[in-house]
């Protein structure tokens, strides 16, 4: 049930993009997207709901295709303070109720 | 508010020991959580809670127990230690809709000799 990631790892310049995948085997109602630094918890960066909505801040955009059960996060000009992992998470219908898993995460490093 | 708090933030077991961790939030969330994390796997769900007395098994909940008592207390009870639990546990909260951020709380570092 765990949202696939991709790619696993990737290694970029200061200044150069970056495109993180997150694809579910189920339906998604929306998609949420953190950052974790190393040794600390993760921290929230975005939601996307269905219809289009999206909640977040910073100069990180997304995307979320229903049809597809996809979603991507897009790091546009990449600072030196965008390396962490990154992980994509969503809540899984429970005969009522939610519970809410992540994805399997990405590793991204940026170098000056 | 202190968010979401936990204790403790490092420990040691041996095999076959038992030991509580805890989670405690301020801000009157109904939904909490309790997540491991081992390289390359991700976060990964042990158990969760959708209000007081209300709780349900994740995707990894084999040798965990939790309960839920009270709004602000999620505690997670490790029944008899194992190598395999060796790792990064962290506890998150949010209240119980789907367009709204979890909380996480600071982590305990888990080792199982």
């Amino acid at each position: 049930q765990q949202p696939v990631q991709s790619p696993q790892a990737v290694i970029l310049r200061e200044g150069e993009d970056a495109v993180i995948n997150c694809s579910s085997s189920k339906a998604l109602y929306s998609v949420h997207w953190y950052r974790q630094k190393h040794g600390e918890a993760p921290v929230f960066l975005m939601i996307l709901l269905k219809g289009g909505e999206q909640k977040g801040h910073e100069k990180i955009s997304a995307s979320f295709n229903e049809k597809k059960q996809q979603s991507s996060l897009y790091l546009t000009a990449s600072q030196l303070s965008y390396s962490g992992t990154y992980f994509c998470g969503t809540e899984i219908d429970t005969s009522g109720t939610y519970k809410y898993i992540f994805g399997t995460g990405t590793r991204l490093k940026v170098l000056a | 508010n202190a968010g979401v708090t936990q204790t403790p933030k490092f420990q040691v077991l041996k095999t076959g020991q038992s030991m509580t961790l805890q989670c405690a939030q301020d801000m009157n969330h109904e939904y909490m959580s309790w997540y491991r994390q081992d390289p390359g796997m991700g976060l990964r769900l042990i158990h969760y809670s959708v209000g007081a007395g209300i709780t349900d098994q994740g995707e990894v909940p084999n040798g965990y127990n939790v309960s839920r008592s009270t709004t602000e207390d999620f505690p997670l009870r490790l029944l008899l230690a194992a190598p395999s639990q060796t790792s990064v546990y962290f506890c998150a909260s949010s209240p119980l809709a789907s367009s709204y951020e979890q909380y996480f709380g600071p982590g305990t570092r888990l080792t199982v000799t």
